[in-house]
């Protein structure tokens, strides 16, 4: 059954430095997100992303978060400058074909952590 | 404003009782869609099942079944027969309009052998 990966699966980093999240979506899915889960608390959205740019985005996801489609597999989350508050568990997700009833599926997660 | 509201906490039960997870939502949305994901302690989000807003029958799939009440906005999970392999999160979520999920704060819950 296809699924969603990402890579790392953790990541330390010193505060300021930045980091790359890597996501490889379900390879017929057209919609992808990506969603931060600070220890202990809800998932949050972050952003979506269709047709090669965002389609929508959270107040969380301010000018330090960029997103990428670098090639046809990839999808890339990239924090510019980590603060330790960036510290969480990040998840990436992807949909079909768009239509409101297409389930988000989701990767095993990135844990980041910003020392 | 999309919102959705799990009030329990942290819930504990003994191997084989059954469990109900509640989920209260609040949307203006009138086609929406409900789900149900499972985080165990590995951490993965697992999908469970997905409601639309136009179809109110529950759903039954092996221990697992939901009722889904318009009236008082509530997509309830139960487990039947718990078995430690439930021991996780279980978070309800709602999406309306936007493409974004707008998930409640989960139910931890801990199945005693």
């Amino acid at each position: 059954e296809p699924e969603v990966t990402q890579t790392p699966s953790h990541q330390v980093t010193q505060m300021g430095q930045e980091v790359i999240l890597r996501c490889v979506p379900i390879s017929n899915h057209l919609y992808f997100y990506w969603y931060r889960q600070i220890l202990g608390q809800k998932v949050e959205f972050l952003v979506s992303f269709y047709n090669n740019e965002i389609s929508e985005k959270s107040e969380i996801f301010d000018d330090q978060f960029s997103v990428e489609r670098p090639d046809g597999s990839n999808f890339t989350l990239k924090i510019r400058s980590t603060k330790l508050e960036d510290s969480a568990m990040y998840f990436c997700a992807s949909k079909g074909t768009g239509s409101k009833q297409e389930t988000q599926y989701f990767g095993p997660g990135t844990r980041l952590l910003v020392l | 404003a999309q919102k959705v509201t799990q009030a329990q906490t942290e819930i504990s039960v003994v191997e084989k009782e059954d469990v109900t997870l509640d989920c209260v939502y609040e949307t203006r949305d009138t086609t929406y869609y409900l789900f149900w994901y499972k985080q165990p302690p590995s951490g993965e989000l697992v999908f469970l099942i997905r409601r639309n807003s136009f179809d109110e029958q529950n759903e039954i799939s092996g221990r697992y079944s939901w009722n889904f009440q318009k009236s008082t906005s509530s997509f309830n999970f139960t487990i039947t027969a718990s078995q430690v392999v439930d021991s996780a999160v279980y978070f309800c979520a709602l999406s309306g309009y936007s493409n974004q999920f707008y998930f409640g704060t989960g139910t931890s819950l801990t199945v005693i052998p």
